[in-house]
């Protein structure tokens, strides 16, 4: 099946730096690719839609100065998280949408990645 | 807006009971629902799907039913092995331009012992 990497798997930061977290589809073309966030015991969150050559489309209340996402190409989408802070220590999930499957129903094809656990020291 | 309630977790069972993890929603329109499932160290996974009220998505020996009436979409499995010890998160999707977005419940850990 489809397969969605995400690196680092963890990684924790000084308060103040920033840290770029990659999500790659690694055996299909992805146009679309969604990231989220998870605090503990909670649901995920949707923070931003990343669409291949354009601009991310940001949830309200998301920082997109903060959190920037870069889509670059059909396989690649990133997001770094600048000046860091405690706060914005939490689990990132990114899914990645098949191209060649999204006729039909948009949730046709739609693969989640593994997550990065982010600690802010 | 959309919200998904999902009965707590953690739960833990014995080989062979019988499962039902509770998943309520609360959404405009006639939204799809879903169940995923997330094992140790991997993705999230989709399990099984319905569109419409009264749809039974099915998958590995898992059911739920979309019921519009109580606006549910329980989680079943008769009975349940040590390989299904994973997180289980319901979700839905919006209607119209929204249909791409996933709303998702807490998740419910469950651990299945021999």
């Amino acid at each position: 099946g489809a397969v969605v990497s995400q690196h680092p798997s963890w990684v924790i930061c000084k308060s103040g730096t920033s840290v770029k977290i990659e999500c790659r589809s690694l055996d299909f073309q992805a146009t679309t690719m969604f990231w989220y966030r998870q605090f503990p015991k909670q649901s995920l969150m949707l923070m931003a839609t990343s669409n291949e050559g354009s601009k991310a489309t940001y949830e309200q209340g998301v920082e997109k100065d903060k959190f920037l996402i870069n889509h670059a190409s059909l396989t690649l989408s990133t997001l770094t998280v600048t000046s860091a802070h405690p706060e914005d220590s939490s689990f990132y999930i990114c899914s990645a949408r098949d191209a060649s499957l999204s006729g039909g129903s948009p949730l046709r094809g739609q693969y989640f990645g593994p997550g990065t656990r982010l600690t802010v020291t | 807006g959309n919200s998904v309630t999902q009965m707590e977790g953690p739960v833990t069972l014995s080989e062979e009971a019988f499962l039902t993890i509770n998943c309520t929603y609360t959404a405009t329109g006639y939204p799809s629902l879903f169940w995923y499932v997330q094992y140790p160290g991997e993705g999230l996974q989709l399990l099984l799907k319905a569109t419409k009220a009264d749809d039974k998505g099915s998958n590995k020996g898992f059911e739920a039913t979309y019921r519009k009436e109580t606006t549910s979409f329980h989680l079943e499995k008769g009975s349940v092995q040590v390989s299904d010890s994973a997180v289980y998160f319901c979700a839905l999707s919006g209607v119209g331009t929204s249909g791409s977005r996933l709303t998702f419940g807490e998740g419910t850990q469950l651990t299945v012992n021999p």
